[in-house]
């Protein structure tokens, strides 16, 4: 298995809290990405980063922010939760932006 | 864009018996085409991946699946299944900048006794 950990693996947070889940890789792969998983929609890219500090929106982005300071580290943070942010959210790792991305455990994410 | 189309939502297949996953797809480029497979409650593990060489690729775990651009598909088989196939399984499309990956709706594989 690829060297990916998210923490938490759970949360169940109120609506209007701030959340920040975090995304840890040991592969130094450049690129990073956060999904979301709903049913019915497979998994939805959020955002993605291509190096330190480079970020780029994804098809699902509105009421998420990302920030990467360490090429291991991808934090994904929603600054405002609400009940239509519950979901399984994955983080992936891909060497480059060609090869194929290896994904996490997933965290699952309750907002209540 | 490019899009991913999931023909059945649902399979259900006997061990031992052929297993036939379909996906269409849509793309204004040559495309790189995935199937990854996600067992309940896990991550989501590569099974194969197409990238513009053979049309016929093979995978992990006996699975395989063939390109065939003038169809627009890129259909996921294996001869015999085997109850650990249980899972659902996605296909997936990358754009032509290779950095964002458009997944189908998934299709869920049920494996009779």
């Amino acid at each position: 298995d690829a060297g990916i950990t998210q923490s938490p693996r759970h949360k169940v947070t109120e609506t209007g809290t701030p959340v920040t889940l975090r995304c840890h890789q040991t592969e130094n792969h450049r690129y990073m990405y956060w999904y979301r998983q709903d049913p019915g929609h497979g998994l939805r890219l959020i955002h993605y980063s291509y190096g330190v500090k480079d970020t780029d929106k994804g098809e699902v982005s509105d009421g998420y922010s990302v920030s990467r300071s360490k090429t291991e580290d991808f934090l994904l943070t929603l600054e405002s939760a609400t009940s239509s942010q519950t979901s399984v959210y994955f983080c992936a790792i891909s060497r480059d932006g060609l090869a194929e991305q290896y994904f996490g455990p997933g965290t699952r994410l309750t907002v209540t | 864009a490019q899009s991913v189309t999931q023909l059945d939502s649902h399979v259900s297949v006997s061990e031992g018996t052929p297993v036939l996953l379909r996906c269409n797809y849509s793309s204004s480029y040559s495309p790189s085409l995935f199937w990854y497979v996600q067992h309940p409650n896990k991550g989501l593990q590569l099974l194969l991946k197409y990238t513009s060489a053979a049309t016929l690729v093979k995978g992990i775990n006996g699975f395989e699946a063939e390109f065939k651009k003038s169809e627009t598909s890129f259909h996921l088989t294996k001869p015999s299944a085997h109850m650990s196939d249980a899972a659902e399984y996605f296909c997936v499309v990358s754009d032509e900048a290779g950095n964002m990956l458009t997944f189908g709706g998934g299709t869920r594989l049920m494996v009779k006794p």
